[in-house]
């Protein structure tokens, strides 16, 4: 079974501080990757997704997660973060097989101080 | 775009009563769908697998009798909570999953329905 851990539960970061959200998972096989973020009353929005390739991904708002096979990571990162970053976060993952049933994350609330 | 609607948005019943959401995938076609639940301050849980034209796959723990799912359309899948009770209340998100083209492998989200059971 699939699982994935994020360590840091509330993150609090003044503007224009760099933000890394850590994310690992436990899965034997080959996985797809994500985060997504949920801003104050809205719903979830893809920010980025890993398949294959390049283990540096960049998504949207500036925000990039590199793929680590041998530490089972997918590690959020941007370099600057904007009082507007103010969210929860949630790393996912799928198996790459036929069944794309989503196991999240426990979440990483994201407090911008501006 | 993807897009997933929800309807309604947010519903308040009386306990004992049936609730029924709506998901739609308004500009694609879904095979599977996929229902979740949010508790406060918690991530979300999958409750189930909706499948167009079969039985949807429940998560363990989750009781297929009081949370109905059905999946008539390629658009729609509905979850029908029975006899709803105030531990029922909680937000419920629906995805659906895109086959095909550069989103392959992806879930689009709808924006959520937040159930209160008095």
């Amino acid at each position: 079974a699939q699982s994935v851990s994020q360590h840091n539960h509330h993150v609090i970061l003044s503007e224009a501080a760099s933000l890394e959200l850590g994310c690992n998972y436990s899965y034997g096989g080959t996985v797809n990757l994500f985060w997504y973020v949920q801003y104050p009353g809205q719903h979830l929005q893809l920010l980025l997704k890993y398949f294959s390739g390049d283990p540096l991904v960049k998504g949207i708002k500036g925000f990039e997660a590199e793929f680590i096979k041998s530490k089972f990571s997918f590690n959020l990162r941007k370099p600057s973060v904007q009082w507007s970053d103010t969210a929860e976060y949630f790393c996912a993952v799928t198996d790459s097989g036929g069944y794309q049933k989503v196991t999240f994350g426990t979440g990483t609330k994201l407090q911008v101080i501006p | 775009g993807a897009v997933v609607s929800q309807h309604p948005s947010r519903v308040i019943c009386k306990s004992g009563t049936s609730v029924k959401i709506e998901c739609r995938s308004l500009d694609f076609q879904a095979t599977t769908m996929f229902w979740y639940r949010q508790f406060p301050k918690k991530s979300l849980m999958l409750m189930a697998t909706s499948n167009e034209g079969s039985k949807a796959t429940y998560e363990q723990g989750v009781e297929k009798d009081k949370f109905l799912i059905n999946h008539a359309s390629l658009t729609l899948s509905t979850l029908t909570v029975t006899s709803a009770h105030p531990e029922d209340s909680s937000f419920y998100i629906c995805s659906a999953f895109k086959s095909g083209g550069p989103t392959y492998n992806e879930q689009f989200f709808g924006p959520g329905t937040r159930l209160t059971v008095l």
